[in-house]
């Protein structure tokens, strides 16, 4: 098992910069990727490998990973960036799927 | 581009068997690279990866429902399943049939909302 602990809640005011961590024990020896989950609907990836965006994710969004942290950071925030994330790394022995638990971005 | 979609009942009796299946439209169903594979999301909760299964019909669970769970796949039809045994009401959530490539779960399907009544 490997466990992934972020923020159960990250605020910031509309055009400033949110930071979402995801700690886990050296994380930097993993891949770590990040969803954009918003109400209703399933989750999305905005950042894969660390720091690499998916074709029509923003560039607002990027993802960093050092040590036992894991960083996404999300500049110029807008409403429309209100939604829960999630960090992910991937077991490649067994397969197995590890998410954090979490963080609820609020736009204040 | 990959679709999936999940179908399957929307509400299971409590000790009854879980069953879902996801249908896959795109070209990617026999890569190698890809697996197959299912999560969930109880009510106001965070997402809990279930396990995976290769084309080739390996599957892979998570230790923590490996007892319950059952995934198999058939090619013919691009469709793979789900099948969780002995549920209880813990076991109410969204469930999601998704792709995975390269550790990135990289296509999700809508989502299913299966509930356990007692």
């Amino acid at each position: 098992s490997y466990v992934l602990t972020q923020p159960p809640s990250v605020s910031v005011a509309p055009g400033q910069t949110a930071r979402i961590t995801c700690e886990g024990n050296k994380i930097e020896t993993k891949r770590v990727h990040w969803y954009q989950q918003k109400p209703g609907q399933a989750p999305v990836v905005v950042i894969y490998f660390d720091s690499d965006r998916p074709s029509g994710i923003p560039d607002r969004f990027s993802g960093s990973n050092s040590g036992n942290t894991a960083t996404l950071t999300i500049s110029g925030v807008d409403a429309g960036d209100e939604a829960d994330y999630y960090c992910q790394v991937w077991n490649t022995d067994n397969k197995n799927v590890f998410f954090g638990g979490g963080a609820k971005l609020t736009v204040l | 581009q990959v679709q999936l979609q999940e179908s399957g009942p929307g509400l299971v009796k409590a000790s009854d068997t879980l069953s879902l299946t996801c249908t896959v439209s795109g070209d990617s169903f026999s890569y190698s690279g890809n697996y197959w594979g299912w999560s969930r999301q109880p009510p106001g909760k965070g997402l809990e990866w279930i396990g995976s299964i290769s084309y080739s019909g390996t599957a892979y669970y998570n230790p923590s429902l490996k007892s319950r769970v059952t995934i198999s796949i058939d090619t013919s039809e691009k469709q793979y399943s789900l099948k969780l045994s002995s549920v209880t009401a813990a076991d109410t959530a969204v469930y999601y049939c998704a792709k995975l490539e390269g550790g990135v779960v990289d296509n999700w399907g809508q989502g299913t909302l299966v509930s356990v009544s007692s």
